[in-house]
């Protein structure tokens, strides 16, 4: 069935360094793919999203990049905040018709 | 409501009971979809809706679980004879097309079963 792959799951960086999650999916047909950020206790919020017509696309300090050709897709987070740990998810390779999300990836961001 | 709203927040119930967990979705939105979270886990997906009808429930773990969604709105999650491993928060999300939108999530339903 469909899968999505995230990693890593942990990832600690330091105030101001950059952080890059990668994800891989296995159904072809997917053609949207999202990132959502969950904070302790809430519910996850979209944060960017990618369309397989696009190969990269970016928000302030945060870009995502598609490969459809090997199937994978990473968030990338540049200047780091304290605010910015969370847990992210990537989301995607269902097909059209459902989101399946990765298993998460815990940032911490020290000062 | 200005977004997904999902009720009750917090359910303790005690193990064989029966639990029903409520989504009311953003006014409008056709897709609504049910994941399940364990604590420090992943999203698990369990069923999906387009309007009333489920054209995916594959993730229901078990023949206990149960959905269903009225007028194209709010929908209900039942969990019969809940065991332990059923502690989870339950998410629910909606959209308002089949993929290719922004899917909202609700706050979700923290279920402890004792």
């Amino acid at each position: 069935g469909e899968n999505v792959e995230q990693h890593p799951s942990t990832l600690s960086v330091q105030e101001g360094d950059s952080a890059v999650i990668k994800c891989t999916y296995s159904d072809s047909a997917s053609n949207y793919f999202p990132w959502y950020k969950q904070e302790l206790g809430k519910g996850p919020q979209l944060i960017i999203d990618i369309r397989s017509n696009v190969g990269e696309k970016k928000d302030q300090r945060i870009a995502v990049t598609l490969n459809k050709t090997a199937k994978h897709f990473s968030l990338h987070i540049t200047e780091t905040q304290p605010e910015d740990s969370a847990v992210y998810f990537c989301a995607g390779g269902g097909g059209y018709n459902k989101l399946i999300f990765g298993a998460g990836t815990r940032l911490a961001v020290h000062p | 409501g200005a977004g997904v709203s999902q009720s009750p927040s917090n359910k303790v119930t005690e193990k064989g009971k029966d639990v029903e967990l409520r989504c009311d979705p953003i006014s409008g939105h056709t897709a609504l979809y049910w994941y399940r979270q364990r604590l420090g886990q992943g999203l698990e997906f369990l069923i999906y809706f387009q309007g009333n009808s489920a054209p995916d429930k594959s993730g229901l773990p078990s023949d206990r679980f149960s959905a269903e969604r009225t007028g194209e709105s709010v929908s209900t999650l039942t969990i019969q004879r809940t065991q332990q491993e059923d502690s989870a928060v339950y998410l629910c999300a909606s959209c308002s097309l089949t993929g290719g939108t922004e899917a909202f999530f609700g706050q979700g339903t923290r279920l402890t079963v004792v």
